[in-house]
């Protein structure tokens, strides 16, 4: 069975560019998660999908950041347009159900330089 | 105060010793704590996870939470060079079911 998977794996664009992550979650995983890491410091949540709903978008950092999950399959996290602070790696992660003991699958993440 | 502190190390243990992990965290609410292992450039990983006082075992893990003095352990028994990584504590807090994970400890196997 395939795991999280994250596109690209790595991604260098310049500041005020857009640039769009995407993650396809586990098939049958109606939760998927995103956080970020930047550098130094924890691997921060962002936000919660069920299925195509956001459930919980409480640490978008700002309205640069938007989120999207069609039809409660794949989601794709856009920037636009890019600081130089939205550097880091973003991970994405799925679960089968929504519950407080559920292990959240994590993808290998992609790596977002702003230069 | 962070919500989910570790010490960043390294942690260096011999081969065959016990590494001894911890996490403390500041929502005396939260419910659920897990541990994660990631290796350099890879995906985190679940060891395991508990959310009753006291102990549990998987093979060479043992996850230990208090949650009076808010902690959560993991012991790594007969550590191996392939233990080497980075350790991410992470707590779901009251009212959610997003993780909150500390910065990690990574840890050193020597062989």
């Amino acid at each position: 069975e395939a795991g999280v998977t994250q596109f690209p794996s790595h991604s260098v664009i310049e500041k005020g560019q857009t640039v769009t992550l995407r993650c396809d979650p586990i098939s049958g995983h109606d939760n998927l998660y995103w956080y970020r890491r930047v550098m130094g410091k924890e691997i921060k949540f962002l936000l919660h999908f069920v299925k195509e709903s956001k459930q919980d978008e409480s640490g978008m950092p700002n309205n640069r950041f938007l989120a999207e999950r069609t039809g409660g399959t794949y989601s794709t996290l856009k920037v636009q347009p890019a600081e130089l602070e939205d550097s880091g790696v973003y991970f994405c992660a799925s679960s089968q159900v929504t519950g407080l003991n559920t292990e959240a699958f994590f993808g290998q993440g992609t790596r977002l330089t702003v230069v | 105060q962070k919500e989910v502190e570790q010490n960043s190390g390294p942690l260096s243990v011999p081969e065959g010793a016990i590494a001894s992990l911890n996490c403390t965290y500041s929502d005396r609410g939260s419910q659920s704590f897990f541990w994660y292992r990631q290796y350099s450039g890879k995906s985190p990983e679940l060891i395991m996870f508990i959310y009753s006082n006291g102990d549990k075992e998987d093979g060479r893990f043992t996850a230990q939470l208090n949650k009076a003095s808010q902690y959560v352990s993991l012991l790594i028994r007969d550590s191996q060079p392939s233990d080497s990584a980075t350790y991410l504590c992470a707590v779901i807090p009251s009212g959610t079911y997003k993780y909150i994970f500390g910065t990690g400890t990574r840890l050193k196997v020597l062989a």
